[in-house]
């Protein structure tokens, strides 16, 4: 079946310093690879998506690549944030009967420090 | 527009009660899914439904779950007999079409005493 797999957490990091999240899958078919984030006692936002190979996904200094041939969709920012605390979510969907549902990995706890 | 809304947003239960949770998606959708969140854990996936429809019911517990989308109001997912496994986060999304990007709501928090 279809599975996301996200890089152990938690992750702790200083203000300004590099983010990376690393996101693995396996799915049947060609699936539509999403980051969404998670504040504390908040629904998930969509953070960024990518539809197709080579796609790369961005959205408020976040950026992440599809990447077909490592079956890959890390999380990237050049430059962290407090206010980027958060649990980030890497999740894909694939077409089907169940087109749109969406399987999620078990998410990654980001904390930056000032 | 407003966002998706799911009400209540806390529900505590003793044992054997019922839980009704509700979901109204974005105006204009009409695609709905039901996520559960266990402590420590991603979303697992439940039920998908469009109006009046369950398309897809992969994700639900055989027993004492229930979820309904009617033509008129909100999407109600019902649990019958809560047990203390049954406290979670209920998060429901909505999608304009299947497949499009999915909306997420503030989610229930359910906790059965």
């Amino acid at each position: 079946g279809d599975s996301v797999t996200q890089m152990e957490g938690p992750v702790t990091l200083s203000e300004e310093a590099f983010l990376t999240i690393n996101c693995t899958y396996t799915a049947t078919g060609y699936p539509s690879l999403f980051w969404y984030v998670q504040y504390p006692g908040e629904g998930l936002q969509l953070l960024l998506k990518a539809t197709k190979a080579d796609d790369k996904g961005s959205n408020k200094g976040f950026e992440a690549t599809y990447r077909k041939e490592t079956t890959s969709f890390h999380l990237e920012k050049g430059s962290v944030q407090v206010s980027d605390s958060a649990v980030y979510f890497c999740a894909l969907s694939v077409g089907g009967t169940s087109y749109g549902k969406l399987t999620f990995g078990q998410g990654t706890i980001l904390t930056v420090h000032p | 527009n407003a966002g998706v809304m799911q009400n209540p947003r806390h529900l505590v239960r003793r044992r054997g009660q019922e839980a009704r949770l509700r979901c109204s998606p974005m105006k204009g959708h009409s695609h709905v899914y039901w996520y559960r969140q266990l402590p420590e854990e991603g979303l697992k996936f439940m039920v998908y439904l469009q109006k009046e429809n369950i398309i897809d019911e992969s994700g639900m517990p055989k027993e004492r779950f229930s979820a309904e989308f009617p033509k008129e109001g909100p999407s109600i997912l019902r649990i019958q007999q809560v047990v203390r496994g049954d406290s979670a986060a209920y998060f429901c999304a909505s999608s304009p079409s299947g497949g499009e990007t999915q909306y997420f709501g503030p989610g229930t928090r359910l906790l059965v005493l």
